[in-house]
């Protein structure tokens, strides 16, 4: 079936240092690839979404300055969140999924990012 | 973009009665439905999903009913259980060029 490995699945970081989470997909191809970020006490917040051979959107709030995005080939994709603060706490996620295969995401495990 | 509104925020049932979650969607291109459990401290998981070309689905005791022309979809848990307890996350997606567009989500406690 199809799998995401994401990891780290806990991490802290000091304020004002950068920190790195990558996703690994298993059973298909990630075309596209979407990173999500929940905030303590809310919901998941589309971050960008990468296309492989495609320009990576981000939306509003987030920037590439910010949150740089790899999505090399299509079995993995990285977010660094750059100068990370206390307002950058929460569950990142990212979901990737093939073209063809229908609309549904398949989900990482999450990095749970702790600021201090 | 898209955006889903998600009632209620809360919700506590009694333990062997229903529990209902409704959403409703914006974007008429909608096509994808799911609806995601978390539990405290852990990732989303997708529990059930519906697409446009259906109105209702039921894996045990799940339930989702989707009316396209109301866009509004909704989630309904028969005989709730002590596990049942979470949050509840729908999300509405028209193609993978948009990803999903997630609701609030709604915390459902059930109580003996």
């Amino acid at each position: 079936g199809a799998l995401v490995y994401q990891y780290p699945r806990r991490t802290i970081c000091k304020s004002g240092t950068s920190m790195r989470m990558e996703c690994q997909a298993v059973g298909f191809q990630a075309t596209s690839v979407a990173w999500y970020r929940q905030s303590p006490q809310k919901t998941f917040e589309l971050i960008a979404l990468s296309t492989v051979n495609s320009a990576i959107k981000y939306e509003q709030n987030f920037t590439q300055e910010k949150f740089p995005i790899s999505h090399p080939n299509l079995s993995f994709s990285s977010m660094t969140v750059l100068n990370a603060y206390l307002e950058d706490r929460g569950l990142y996620l990212c979901g990737a999924r093939e073209t063809g295969g229908g609309s549904d995401y398949t989900f990482g495990s999450g990095t749970r990012l702790l600021v201090i | 973009g898209e955006q889903v509104e998600q009632l209620p925020s809360i919700l506590r049932v009694q333990e062997g009665s229903s529990a209902s979650i409704n959403c409703s969607y914006e974007d008429s291109a909608s096509n994808y439905f799911p609806w995601y459990k978390q539990e405290p401290g852990e990732n989303p998981k997708l529990i059930i999903d519906i697409r446009s070309n259906m109105e209702r689905k039921q894996i045990q005791e799940l339930i989702v009913l989707l009316d396209k022309k109301a866009k509004r979809f909704s989630l309904h848990i028969t005989d709730t259980q002590p596990g049942d307890s979470a949050m509840y996350f729908c999300a509405a997606s028209w193609n993978y060029a948009q990803g999903l567009t997630f609701g609030l989500g709604t915390r459902v406690s059930v109580f003996p």
